[in-house]
């Protein structure tokens, strides 16, 4: 079956843009993830959900960053007025039940590059 | 607070030479463990997971790791390394919540 997908998957915004990424996680998966990973670092937690309630947002580094699952499927995550610092690679991840011993699915990432 | 540490930063393995990838952690509570792999322009796969049990766990691709609590470490093996091994390799720690906390990862060289 297919993945999770992520899009796109190279994004160029000039500074003070605003972009908006986009995760289509496994069919019937309960729970969602958004990380950040920069360049030659690990992924690092930003978001959660389960369903369309976001149940942690500590990571977000600023409120310039928001994330919504409104139907409890896709999911966006947006950034406003992008700063060059927000350069990296967005991962999303999904998994089955939201229990902690759940795999989590991860996609391809989406690139960003903030000139 | 959690965390992970992956204490080298690359790796050079001969093929056919076996592999062993170093991981500690630091969590408060009882942690549930994770390998994953990250090839060039693709997302990370999970390699094998550990929360009870056994703590010799096998995973895809020939991988094991294995729990030691007095340690609290978490390294990952592979008794003959392939070509295709070539990636880099994550250690994650997480809970009864979830949210993973990753290492700085692992670069996985082969020399023929």
């Amino acid at each position: 079956g297919a993945g999770v997908s992520q899009s796109p998957r190279y994004k160029v915004a000039k500074r003070g843009q605003d972009v908006a990424l986009r995760c289509d996680p496994i069919s019937g998966h309960v729970s969602l993830f958004w990380y950040q990973q920069a360049l030659g670092q690990g992924p690092e937690f930003l978001t959660y959900f389960q369903n369309e309630a976001q149940l942690d947002k500590s990571g977000l580094p600023s409120d310039r960053f928001f994330a919504e699952r409104p139907e409890g499927s896709v999911s966006t995550l947006k950034i406003q007025r992008t700063q060059q610092e927000d350069s990296a690679v967005y991962l999303c991840a999904s998994s089955l039940n939201g229990g902690g011993t759940d795999t989590q699915y991860f996609g391809p990432g989406t690139r960003l590059t903030v000139l | 607070a959690q965390s992970v540490t992956q204490p080298d930063i690359h790796i050079t393995v001969s093929e056919g030479a076996s592999l062993e990838l170093r991981c500690n952690y630091s969590y408060g509570a009882t942690p549930y463990l994770f390998w994953y792999v990250q090839s060039p322009g693709q997302g990370l796969q999970l390699l094998l997971k550990y929360f009870s049990g056994d703590t010799l766990v096998q995973g895809i691709k020939g991988f094991e790791a294995e729990f030691k609590r007095s340690q609290s470490s978490f390294n990952l093996r592979k008794p003959s390394v392939h070509w295709s091994d070539a990636a880099e390799y994550f250690c994650a720690v997480g809970g009864s919540f979830q949210k993973l906390v990753f290492g700085t990862g692992t670069r996985l060289l082969v020399s023929p």
